[in-house]
């Protein structure tokens, strides 16, 4: 039973645009957030992260928001860039678990068009 | 700067062989995974462990163990190598505490003929 599920496996975008990432979570008790960028032949490196008292966390040109009540979060990347273009991982934690299972989902590979 | 290395980028093993993937981290981190990463079905955990000697078996421990004799370092064992496990296999570590992320080494493609 996934967990945590990214539904688009890929997505194009034109340079310069917004790119938006999907990613929806079943268990209630998820409570911190993570997304991840993946090269190929590289490990994940970790992009940006929100606890889920907020609904909203900025860096720079990313920006991730969570929504609760649908179970559902988001990566907006603006302007996206040709760099951009990687596979794109989220990933939940129940917090107060105490563990630190973290649960990916199954990633979206996003490329940016120059 | 955290640095969680795995001591091979790439490698190929035949069916039956005992392979051992290692991995350690510098930043005196006590919780370390090991993953495996197949087209369309994301990171799937295979084994963690909390503190030395401890260890326990994550979503996907069949066909392998593990080994924790030194904080620093886990060590990932497929006891007798089979084609299935031919991957991308990711160790990461993570701090004890709060809303802490996980760092992740460059991966080892493994292949298995």
């Amino acid at each position: 039973d996934q967990q945590v599920k990214q539904n688009s496996p890929s997505l194009s975008v034109q340079e310069g645009r917004i790119s938006i990432l999907n990613c929806d979570y079943t268990n209630s008790m998820f409570d911190y957030f993570l997304w991840y960028k993946k090269y190929p032949a590289e490990g994940p490196t970790f992009l940006i992260s929100i606890s889920s008292i907020k609904d909203k966390n900025e860096d720079g040109r990313f920006t991730v928001f969570l929504n609760k009540s649908a179970k559902h979060l988001s990566l907006h990347i603006v302007p996206s860039q040709p760099g951009d273009s990687a596979v794109y991982f989220c990933a939940a934690n129940p917090v107060t678990s105490g563990t630190y299972k973290y649960i990916f989902g199954t990633g979206t590979r996003l490329k940016v068009l120059a | 700067d955290v640095k969680v290395t795995q001591s091979s980028r790439y490698l190929v093993k035949r069916t039956g062989e005992k392979v051992f993937l290692e991995c350690v981290q510098d930043m005196d981190h006590e919780n370390m995974f090991w993953y495996r990463q197949d087209p369309g079905l994301g990171l799937r955990l295979i084994y963690f462990s909390y503190d030395v000697k401890m260890k326990e078996k994550g979503d996907i421990p069949e066909g392998y163990s593990v080994s924790r004799e030194k904080k620093e370092r886990f060590s990932l064992i497929l006891e007798s190598a089979s084609t299935n496990q031919t991957s991308m296999y990711l160790c990461a570590s993570i701090l004890r505490g709060m809303n802490t992320e996980a760092f992740f080494g460059q991966g080892t493609r493994l292949t298995v003929v």
